[in-house]
């Protein structure tokens, strides 16, 4: 696609529940990040897919936290059993490798209730 | 490790001023720089893109500029208008693609 594609949107959540956050990434963009806003607050860094490699997972914030990236393109972002704590947006980015720049999506609004 | 700081974290000006944001990384070996604006609420728009061989790059009335040995960027937004409010933020890629984000800086333009 043109740019990188987030679903949903929008996604209230009871506590307690499991929730699933897509990203689409620019076809053929190796690298990918997740991030997380609350709000007022600066980016904080989640998760770093690149290539093949072992992705970096240095920043989820507990082990309710958890992604995968299939086939080197999709990745979604599973959180289990959500808490208020996790209500913020999350936002994913992709790029090619070396010289290129980042694109980011829209961001998915995750409000635990 | 990468650092990236942003200076100032705020800044109010009346319409029609020139201003300069500031980016200041530790680490010169850098790919890139990519200056982002970010609306309340929305995802990270790319305004420019600062290959490390480059020293400057512009885009309508925005002007980044790079100094990758002194480790510091900045940003020239030229006659500022109500519409340039918003967060600016700056990110430097590095070996195995990694991104480091300044705090960014929260521009607010008077009308």
């Amino acid at each position: 696609g043109a740019g990188v594609s987030q679903s949903p949107s929008n996604k209230v959540t009871e506590k307690g529940k499991d929730v699933e956050l897509r990203c689409d990434p620019i076809s053929g963009h190796t690298a990918l990040y997740w991030y997380r806003q609350s709000l007022g607050q600066g980016l904080e860094f989640l998760i770093y897919f690149q290539g093949n490699s072992a992705p970096d997972k240095s920043g989820l914030p507990s082990d309710r936290f958890s992604a995968e990236r299939t086939g080197g393109s999709v990745s979604t972002l599973t959180i289990q059993r959500t808490q208020q704590e996790d209500s913020a947006v999350y936002l994913c980015a992709s790029s090619f490798g070396g010289a290129h720049g980042y694109t980011f999506g829209s961001g998915t609004r995750l409000t635990v209730v | 490790k990468q650092e990236v700081t942003q200076i100032p974290a705020a800044l109010s000006v009346p319409e029609g001023e020139n201003l300069v944001l500031n980016c200041s990384f530790t680490d010169s070996a850098i790919y890139n720089l990519q200056w982002f604006r970010q609306d309340p609420g929305k995802g990270l728009t790319s305004l420019l893109l600062i290959q490390s061989s480059q020293r400057e790059q512009t885009s309508g009335r925005l002007n980044a500029s790079l100094d990758k040995s002194s480790g510091r960027s900045t940003l020239y937004i030229a006659a500022s208008q109500p519409g340039d409010s918003a967060t600016y933020l700056c990110a430097v890629k590095n070996a195995g693609n990694m991104l480091t984000f300044g705090g960014g800086t929260r521009l607010m333009v008077k009308p």
